[in-house]
């Protein structure tokens, strides 16, 4: 079935410092891709998105490519903040039953030091 | 204002009571999911409802019941709670036109003692 992989974490980061999240998929089709962040004690919410190939999603600074040829979409940010700690978590939309769900990867911890 | 919401936030319980979650979103979608997260973060789905009619069931213990009585609500019942059920609860929605984004609630933290 589909599924997403996730780099281990946790990254530990200073401020100011660039980050990278790395997310690979496999799936069957073209799903979309997405990254969500979710904040100590709170729900996920949508950090970016990428609905084909070559798509660039961005928001707050970050960005990441949906890459077919490598199936992968990596989470980056130039300079990361204090207030960007948080459990980063890659998915894709699966419509294999023709109705959808997200698979999500097993999320990153990013952990960012004054 | 909040699109998709959940009560209770959290939620104590002794082993073999029973108990209910429930959510409503405000967001005219009209699939609805129950997602559940494990201690290590891991996320994964457990329900989904489209219109009202159950469309993914994610080989789930019969003891978790999914009731959805319109499009905008999505309840969990639980049977016979056990300490494995500890884990945080998230409901989700999204339009069902396929490969859209989930919008999810803040999460109801079950713990079985």
């Amino acid at each position: 079935g589909n599924s997403v992989t996730q780099m281990e974490g946790p990254v530990t980061l200073s401020e100011e410092a660039f980050l990278t999240i790395n997310c690979t998929y496999t799936a069957t089709g073209y799903p979309s891709l997405f990254w969500y962040v979710q904040y100590p004690g709170e729900g996920l919410q949508l950090l970016l998105k990428a609905t084909k190939a070559d798509d660039k999603g961005s928001n707050k600074g970050f960005e990441a490519t949906y890459r077919k040829e490598t199936t992968s979409f990596h989470l980056e940010k130039g300079s990361v903040q204090v207030s960007d700690s948080a459990v980063y978590f890659c998915a894709l939309s699966d419509t294999g039953t023709g109705f959808q769900k997200l698979v999500f990867g097993t999320g990153t911890r990013l952990l960012v030091s004054p | 204002d909040t699109a998709v919401s959940q009560t209770p936030k959290y939620l104590v319980t002794q082993m073999g009571n029973d108990k209910s979650i429930k959510c409503e979103q405000n967001l005219g979608h009209d699939t609805m999911y129950w997602y559940k997260q494990d201690s290590k973060k891991f996320l994964k789905i457990m329900f989904s409802y489209n219109n009202k009619e159950l469309i993914i069931n994610e080989t789930v213990p019969n003891r978790f019941s999914p009731k959805s009585p319109d499009k905008a609500h999505l309840n969990l019942h639980i049977n016979s709670l056990e300490l494995g059920d500890s884990a945080v609860y998230f409901c989700a929605s999204s339009h069902t036109a396929g490969r859209t984004e989930a919008f999810f609630g803040q999460g109801t933290r079950l713990t079985v003692v």
